[in-house]
């Protein structure tokens, strides 16, 4: 299957700081998502961004599929923001979802 | 329009039996998937299930199976539970027939003791 790599691991920032996570994958994807996983275990829909680039809010989203990766901003963070981000990708013809390892963001007041 | 449900929300279950979860998908989407993610091993496909066939299958046992049914719902089913069964379960519903948006329902809580 498709490798998925998330950068950094970890992030902690000031609220009200920005950043940028990164998503890098390893062949053609025909599908790209980013989920926020909130402290219960669900999976909140970000952006469906298979290239592009997305905004909603604070939040906006980068593809370059041809250079296979991904990038999540988040801006003027706030402690409510802090979770677990994933990247996922779908393979061309397919529904099932590789995800990376995840980046756990802790904003701090 | 109601989101993807999962249930139940949380079990307990001794090693050796069975268990069975259950997803209701977005009304119109016709694919789930379920995912298992634990500490150690991250967000892991397990199956997916289009129409009432398995498109898709992860590399898990045996001991995981599923199906879905007619009006889209689907179950998954682990037998023989072992400890490392331990995970969240989550279930995805997707609209179309591939590389379409998934929506997760908020998981099924499984603990094997």
């Amino acid at each position: 299957g498709i490798q998925v790599e998330q950068s950094p691991p970890d992030l902690i920032l000031q609220e009200g700081a920005n950043s940028t996570l990164r998503c890098n994958f390893s062949d053609s994807v025909n599908n790209l998502q980013w989920f926020h996983q909130n402290p219960w275990g669900q999976l909140i829909n970000l952006f469906y961004i298979p290239s592009g680039t997305k905004q909603n809010g604070r939040l906006s989203a980068t593809t370059v599929a041809t250079e296979r990766y991904s990038l999540l901003y988040i801006s003027s963070s706030q402690t409510t923001d802090s979770g677990v981000y994933f990247c996922a990708v779908q393979e061309t013809g397919a529904n099932n979802l590789f995800f990376g390892t995840g980046t756990r963001l802790t904003v701090i007041p | 329009k109601a989101g993807v449900t999962q249930t139940p929300r949380y079990l307990i279950k001794t090693r050796g039996q069975q268990v069975t979860l259950s997803c209701s998908p977005i009304s119109g989407h016709r694919s789930v998937s379920w995912y298992q993610q634990t500490p150690g091993q991250g967000l892991q496909f397990l199956f997916e299930y289009f129409s009432e066939t398995q498109r898709n299958k992860g590399n898990f046992p045996g001991r995981f199976s599923g199906r879905q049914f007619s009006n889209s719902r689907s179950e998954m089913n682990v037998s023989t539970l072992e400890l490392g069964d331990s995970a969240l379960y989550l279930c995805a519903s997707s609209q179309g027939a591939w590389n379409t948006e998934a929506f997760f329902g908020q998981g099924t809580r499984l603990t094997v003791v």
